[in-house]
């Protein structure tokens, strides 16, 4: 069975800290990576994914991930945060042929002043 | 602009009524989802469509019943035998390869009065 692991349900930075929200996934072949953003009462946006290529991945808003295959992880990364970063955040993966998705528990994060 | 709607944005539920939770797409995407988000949960899979006149179920599909008549339509229903409904529904869709992230609508909130 596949699953993902989000370490850390709260986070808490410092507008203009660096954000680091982890994500660990169990996959016998390579999955389909993403995250996605949610705020309070909406659905979830896009911020980025990994399916080819290049391991490291940009997205909107200054977010970016690195997938490592060797640690089974994708680590969502800013190197400054916002105030309007505040949200829940939650990692994804899907496997190929197959379109189902599994989601991980979500990281709340906190952008203090 | 393309995407997924939902409606009603809040909904009420007596006991033992069941309540239909629509969602509608117009991206022209074959594959649909109905989640179940509660707090620290993340999202829970109830039903999902790869097709017209087909699904599946989720990990938590009881209580729950679907129908996917028409590709842009998704409709779920929560039943009286869902004992526990008050809970944040988000319908989702995907269209063509796996590789291709899910598109979310703005979600139900669901409430027992």
């Amino acid at each position: 069975a596949q699953s993902v692991t989000q370490l850390g349900s709260h986070v808490s930075v410092s507008e203009g800290a660096l954000v680091l929200l982890r994500c660990n996934y169990s996959s016998s072949v390579p999955p389909y990576l993403f995250w996605y953003v949610q705020y309070p009462n909406q659905g979830l946006q896009l911020l980025l994914k990994y399916t080819t290529g290049a391991t490291l991945v940009k997205g909107i808003n200054g977010f970016e991930a690195e997938f490592k295959k060797s640690e089974t992880s994708f680590h969502l990364t800013k190197p400054s945060a916002h105030m309007s970063d505040a949200a829940e955040y939650f990692c994804a993966v899907s496997l190929y042929n197959f379109n189902k998705f599994y989601f991980g528990s979500g990281t709340k994060l906190n952008v203090k002043p | 602009d393309g995407g997924i709607t939902q409606s009603p944005k809040y909904l009420f539920r007596k006991e033992g009524q069941n309540v239909t939770l629509s969602c509608e797409q117009n991206l022209n995407h074959d594959a649909m989802y109905w989640y179940r988000q509660d707090p620290g949960q993340g999202l829970r899979l109830i039903y999902y469509s790869q097709i017209v006149n087909d699904f599946q179920k989720g990990d938590i599909a009881e209580g729950y019943s679907v129908s996917r008549e028409k590709k842009e339509s998704f409709p779920l229903t929560v039943t009286s035998a869902q004992k526990n409904p008050t809970a944040f529904y988000l319908c989702a869709s995907v269209g063509g390869l796996t590789s291709q992230p899910q598109h979310f609508g703005d979600g139900t909130r669901l409430s027992i009065l």
